[in-house]
């Protein structure tokens, strides 16, 4: 089993759709957990950390469930501006060691 | 402006050479790392460093190696031993406490013939 794991892409959807995609997890003991975006070519960039009670930055709200060990992201109302890869990334409680999933990449259409 | 500088950003080398990736960073972050990222595939750890003078093995460190001689500086060396070293390499940064997310630098690309 891969220590982090994402839904396979692509995801494709109309403007306007929400979406969502799910991460899991392999170590119970993992404490800290981000969503980044990462369009073709670039670097990472930060999307939101996401906290125990979940949390909401705009159209985007993170989750995390321990009892199932997944983390997850929802986009709203879906712009094309948010076609991107969506990499979730975990700690593995060893010493700061940031695990990254294989990445799901988003296409909204028009 | 506070950030991490790669460079260069394209580099090519030839087959069983030595070559030397540059990171810095002026965030005053404890916490540094390497990935590597292969088309169409996720990041994957080679190295990483929560203090200087000392730094550990990731989950594909076979190849590379690595110093932390200064707090800004994380340079990543791939070596001849490196069988499939063209890919694109991402250096970052953290505050290295419980959620700090990492900062990343604009990658090097590097191409082996």
């Amino acid at each position: 089993r891969k220590e982090v794991e994402q839904d396979p892409g692509p995801f494709n959807v109309p403007e306007g759709a929400t979406v969502a995609f799910n991460c899991t997890y392999s170590n119970s003991a993992s404490q800290s957990f981000f969503w980044y975006r990462q369009d073709c070519r670039k670097e990472p960039k930060l999307l939101m950390s996401v906290y125990s009670s979940g949390n909401e930055d705009g159209r985007f709200t993170a989750q995390l469930n321990r009892a199932s060990q997944y983390i997850s992201l929802l986009i709203r109302d879906s712009k094309l501006s948010d076609s991107a890869t969506y990499l979730c990334v975990a700690d593995l409680n060893q010493g700061g060691k940031l695990i990254f999933g294989q990445g799901t990449e988003l296409s909204v259409k028009p | 402006d506070g950030g991490i500088t790669q460079s260069p950003k394209y580099l090519f080398r030839k087959e069983g050479q030595n070559v030397t990736l540059s990171c810095e960073q002026n965030l005053n972050h404890d916490a540094m790392y390497w990935y590597r990222q292969d088309p169409g595939q996720g990041l994957r750890l080679i190295y990483y460093s929560q203090i200087v003078n000392d730094f550990q093995k990731g989950d594909i460190a076979e190849g590379y190696s690595v110093s932390r001689e200064k707090k800004e500086s994380f340079p990543l060396t791939v070596t001849s031993a490196q069988k499939n070293p063209t890919a694109f390499y991402l250096c970052a940064s953290s505050g290295g406490t419980h959620n700090s997310p990492l900062h990343f630098g604009n990658g090097t690309r590097l191409t082996v013939t």
